[in-house]
Protein backbone atom coordinates (compact mmCIF):
# COMPACT_ATOMS: atom_id res chain seq x y z
CA UNK A 1 0.00 0.00 0.00
CA UNK A 2 1.12 3.41 -0.70
CA UNK A 3 0.36 6.67 1.05
CA UNK A 4 1.65 10.58 1.54
CA UNK A 5 1.89 12.36 4.63
CA UNK A 6 1.64 16.16 3.78
CA UNK A 7 3.77 17.94 7.02
CA UNK A 8 1.64 21.11 7.64
CA UNK A 9 -1.96 21.99 6.05
CA UNK A 10 -0.72 25.98 6.19
CA UNK A 11 2.37 27.25 5.08
CA UNK A 12 2.70 31.09 5.59
CA UNK A 13 5.94 32.64 3.78
CA UNK A 14 6.71 36.65 2.63
CA UNK A 15 7.00 37.63 -1.03
CA UNK A 16 10.46 36.94 -2.06
CA UNK A 17 11.19 34.02 0.42
CA UNK A 18 11.74 30.72 0.17
CA UNK A 19 9.56 28.28 -0.18
CA UNK A 20 9.11 24.56 1.26
CA UNK A 21 6.46 22.39 1.51
CA UNK A 22 6.84 19.09 3.02
CA UNK A 23 5.91 15.57 1.26
CA UNK A 24 7.35 12.04 2.99
CA UNK A 25 5.55 8.71 1.26
CA UNK A 26 5.30 5.09 2.30
CA UNK A 27 5.84 2.70 -0.60
CA UNK A 28 6.38 -0.64 -0.89
CA UNK A 29 8.01 -0.58 -4.26
CA UNK A 30 9.67 1.98 -6.43
CA UNK A 31 7.22 5.06 -6.55
CA UNK A 32 6.64 7.96 -8.52
CA UNK A 33 6.17 10.93 -7.29
CA UNK A 34 4.22 14.20 -8.28
CA UNK A 35 3.09 17.65 -7.05
CA UNK A 36 0.20 19.63 -8.03
CA UNK A 37 -1.38 22.77 -7.60
CA UNK A 38 -4.77 23.50 -7.32
CA UNK A 39 -6.47 27.29 -7.41
CA UNK A 40 -9.66 27.90 -5.92
CA UNK A 41 -12.65 26.21 -8.26
CA UNK A 42 -10.20 24.83 -10.55
CA UNK A 43 -8.73 21.26 -11.28
CA UNK A 44 -4.93 19.95 -10.74
CA UNK A 45 -2.59 21.36 -12.55
CA UNK A 46 0.39 19.25 -12.21
CA UNK A 47 3.69 20.80 -10.90
CA UNK A 48 6.35 18.58 -11.74
CA UNK A 49 6.92 14.58 -11.37
CA UNK A 50 9.58 12.36 -10.29
CA UNK A 51 9.46 8.87 -12.32
CA UNK A 52 12.88 6.97 -11.55
CA UNK A 53 15.16 9.06 -13.32
CA UNK A 54 17.18 12.41 -12.12
CA UNK A 55 16.45 12.37 -8.08
CA UNK A 56 16.30 16.51 -8.65
CA UNK A 57 13.39 17.56 -10.51
CA UNK A 58 12.25 20.62 -12.10
CA UNK A 59 9.00 21.73 -13.05
CA UNK A 60 6.76 24.71 -14.02
CA UNK A 61 6.52 28.30 -12.06
CA UNK A 62 10.17 28.16 -10.74
CA UNK A 63 9.75 24.91 -8.39
CA UNK A 64 11.43 22.02 -7.89
CA UNK A 65 11.66 18.61 -5.57
CA UNK A 66 14.40 16.68 -5.06
CA UNK A 67 13.90 12.72 -4.31
CA UNK A 68 15.76 11.32 -1.40
CA UNK A 69 14.84 7.52 -0.95
CA UNK A 70 16.83 7.44 2.32
CA UNK A 71 14.64 9.98 3.95
CA UNK A 72 11.23 9.01 1.70
CA UNK A 73 10.98 12.99 1.14
CA UNK A 74 9.64 14.53 -2.09
CA UNK A 75 9.93 17.74 -0.78
CA UNK A 76 8.43 20.94 -2.69
CA UNK A 77 10.78 24.28 -3.03
CA UNK A 78 10.71 27.13 -4.97
CA UNK A 79 13.67 30.09 -4.30
CA UNK A 80 11.33 32.98 -3.98
CA UNK A 81 7.91 32.94 -3.58
CA UNK A 82 5.74 35.23 -5.77
CA UNK A 83 2.02 36.66 -4.47
CA UNK A 84 1.09 34.22 -7.62
CA UNK A 85 1.94 31.18 -6.07
CA UNK A 86 -0.60 31.26 -3.56
CA UNK A 87 -3.03 28.57 -3.90
CA UNK A 88 -2.90 24.52 -2.63
CA UNK A 89 -0.44 22.33 -2.82
CA UNK A 90 -0.78 18.33 -3.29
CA UNK A 91 1.62 15.48 -2.88
CA UNK A 92 0.56 12.16 -4.86
CA UNK A 93 2.56 9.23 -5.46
CA UNK A 94 1.56 6.10 -7.58
CA UNK A 95 3.46 2.70 -8.64
CA UNK A 96 4.87 3.15 -11.70
CA UNK A 97 2.80 0.67 -13.71
CA UNK A 98 -0.96 -0.55 -13.49
CA UNK A 99 -4.23 1.50 -13.76
CA UNK A 100 -4.11 2.09 -9.86
CA UNK A 101 -5.13 5.68 -9.08
CA UNK A 102 -2.64 8.45 -7.63
CA UNK A 103 -2.74 8.86 -3.89
CA UNK A 104 -3.30 12.06 -2.83
CA UNK A 105 -1.78 13.82 0.29
CA UNK A 106 -4.45 15.81 2.25
CA UNK A 107 -2.56 19.47 1.16
CA UNK A 108 -1.02 22.20 2.17
CA UNK A 109 -2.40 25.73 1.95
CA UNK A 110 0.30 28.08 0.94
CA UNK A 111 -0.18 31.52 1.51
CA UNK A 112 2.02 34.61 0.78
CA UNK A 113 2.14 37.54 2.31
CA UNK A 114 3.12 40.85 0.78
CA UNK B 1 -1.42 18.06 -25.33
CA UNK B 2 -3.14 15.93 -22.52
CA UNK B 3 -5.80 17.95 -22.70
CA UNK B 4 -8.96 16.81 -20.12
CA UNK B 5 -12.30 18.40 -20.01
CA UNK B 6 -15.34 18.46 -17.94
CA UNK B 7 -18.69 19.68 -18.44
CA UNK B 8 -20.39 21.34 -17.19
CA UNK B 9 -18.03 23.09 -15.21
CA UNK B 10 -20.83 24.10 -12.30
CA UNK B 11 -24.03 23.12 -11.96
CA UNK B 12 -27.29 23.70 -9.58
CA UNK B 13 -30.00 21.34 -9.18
CA UNK B 14 -32.71 21.10 -7.31
CA UNK B 15 -32.89 18.22 -4.65
CA UNK B 16 -34.12 15.16 -5.97
CA UNK B 17 -33.02 15.55 -9.99
CA UNK B 18 -30.43 13.58 -11.48
CA UNK B 19 -26.99 15.56 -12.86
CA UNK B 20 -24.77 13.82 -15.68
CA UNK B 21 -21.09 15.15 -15.34
CA UNK B 22 -18.93 14.52 -18.76
CA UNK B 23 -15.25 13.70 -18.48
CA UNK B 24 -13.69 13.72 -22.11
CA UNK B 25 -10.20 13.60 -23.26
CA UNK B 26 -9.54 15.80 -26.15
CA UNK B 27 -6.44 14.69 -27.23
CA UNK B 28 -5.44 11.37 -26.42
CA UNK B 29 -7.10 7.96 -25.58
CA UNK B 30 -7.97 7.02 -22.06
CA UNK B 31 -9.27 3.09 -21.01
CA UNK B 32 -9.08 4.14 -17.29
CA UNK B 33 -10.30 7.19 -15.98
CA UNK B 34 -10.94 8.22 -12.46
CA UNK B 35 -13.42 10.07 -10.56
CA UNK B 36 -13.30 12.12 -7.43
CA UNK B 37 -15.16 14.02 -4.95
CA UNK B 38 -13.40 17.23 -3.02
CA UNK B 39 -14.89 18.98 -0.47
CA UNK B 40 -13.89 22.31 0.86
CA UNK B 41 -10.47 22.84 2.41
CA UNK B 42 -9.90 18.88 1.45
CA UNK B 43 -7.86 16.72 -0.84
CA UNK B 44 -9.22 14.77 -3.36
CA UNK B 45 -11.28 11.44 -2.40
CA UNK B 46 -11.45 8.71 -4.90
CA UNK B 47 -14.81 7.50 -5.79
CA UNK B 48 -14.58 5.06 -8.51
CA UNK B 49 -12.22 3.51 -11.41
CA UNK B 50 -13.45 3.69 -14.35
CA UNK B 51 -12.37 1.09 -17.54
CA UNK B 52 -13.62 1.66 -20.85
CA UNK B 53 -16.29 -1.49 -21.99
CA UNK B 54 -16.39 -2.18 -18.30
CA UNK B 55 -18.29 -1.97 -14.99
CA UNK B 56 -16.75 0.87 -12.81
CA UNK B 57 -14.90 -0.22 -9.75
CA UNK B 58 -16.47 1.63 -6.87
CA UNK B 59 -14.30 3.27 -3.25
CA UNK B 60 -15.39 1.53 0.17
CA UNK B 61 -18.44 3.36 0.91
CA UNK B 62 -19.79 4.76 -2.23
CA UNK B 63 -23.18 4.21 -3.63
CA UNK B 64 -22.32 2.81 -6.60
CA UNK B 65 -26.78 3.40 -7.27
CA UNK B 66 -25.95 6.93 -6.62
CA UNK B 67 -23.24 7.58 -8.58
CA UNK B 68 -23.66 5.94 -11.61
CA UNK B 69 -20.60 6.27 -13.87
CA UNK B 70 -20.20 4.84 -17.46
CA UNK B 71 -17.05 4.78 -19.98
CA UNK B 72 -18.72 3.91 -23.01
CA UNK B 73 -15.85 5.47 -25.27
CA UNK B 74 -12.25 5.66 -25.13
CA UNK B 75 -12.67 9.82 -24.76
CA UNK B 76 -15.71 9.93 -22.61
CA UNK B 77 -16.85 9.03 -19.00
CA UNK B 78 -20.16 9.98 -17.39
CA UNK B 79 -20.67 10.59 -13.36
CA UNK B 80 -24.62 10.76 -13.16
CA UNK B 81 -25.73 11.75 -10.00
CA UNK B 82 -29.32 10.19 -9.42
CA UNK B 83 -31.77 11.67 -7.05
CA UNK B 84 -29.13 14.58 -6.04
CA UNK B 85 -29.20 15.82 -2.27
CA UNK B 86 -27.95 18.68 -1.00
CA UNK B 87 -25.47 16.37 1.10
CA UNK B 88 -24.11 15.54 -2.67
CA UNK B 89 -23.05 19.38 -3.13
CA UNK B 90 -19.65 19.59 -3.63
CA UNK B 91 -16.51 19.63 -6.25
CA UNK B 92 -16.23 16.61 -8.77
CA UNK B 93 -12.99 16.07 -10.58
CA UNK B 94 -12.21 13.32 -13.29
CA UNK B 95 -8.80 12.58 -14.03
CA UNK B 96 -7.57 10.02 -16.86
CA UNK B 97 -4.97 7.79 -17.97
CA UNK B 98 -3.70 7.79 -21.74
CA UNK B 99 -3.54 4.67 -23.13
CA UNK B 100 0.03 3.56 -24.25
CA UNK B 101 1.18 7.03 -22.77
CA UNK B 102 4.18 7.40 -19.79
CA UNK B 103 2.42 4.31 -17.59
CA UNK B 104 0.23 5.58 -14.72
CA UNK B 105 0.35 9.33 -15.28
CA UNK B 106 -2.92 11.08 -15.15
CA UNK B 107 -4.53 13.81 -16.31
CA UNK B 108 -6.93 16.03 -14.56
CA UNK B 109 -9.94 17.78 -15.91
CA UNK B 110 -11.11 21.32 -14.55
CA UNK B 111 -13.29 19.82 -12.21
CA UNK B 112 -17.66 20.01 -12.00
CA UNK B 113 -18.90 22.56 -8.81
CA UNK B 114 -22.36 20.85 -8.06
CA UNK B 115 -24.91 22.47 -5.52
CA UNK B 116 -27.84 20.73 -4.78
CA UNK B 117 -30.74 23.15 -3.33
Amino acid sequence: AQSVTQLGSHVSVSEGALVLLRCNYSSSVPPYLFWYVQYPNQGLQLLLKYTSAATLVKGINGFEAEFKKSETSFHLTKPSAHMSDAAEYFCAVSPPSGNTPLVFGKGTRLSVIA
Amino acid sequence: GAVVSQHPSWVICKSGTSVKIECRSLDFQATTMFWYRQFPKQSLMLMATSNEGSKATYEQGVEKDKFLINHASLTLSTLTVTSAHPEDSSFYICSARATGGMVNEQFFGPGTRLTVL
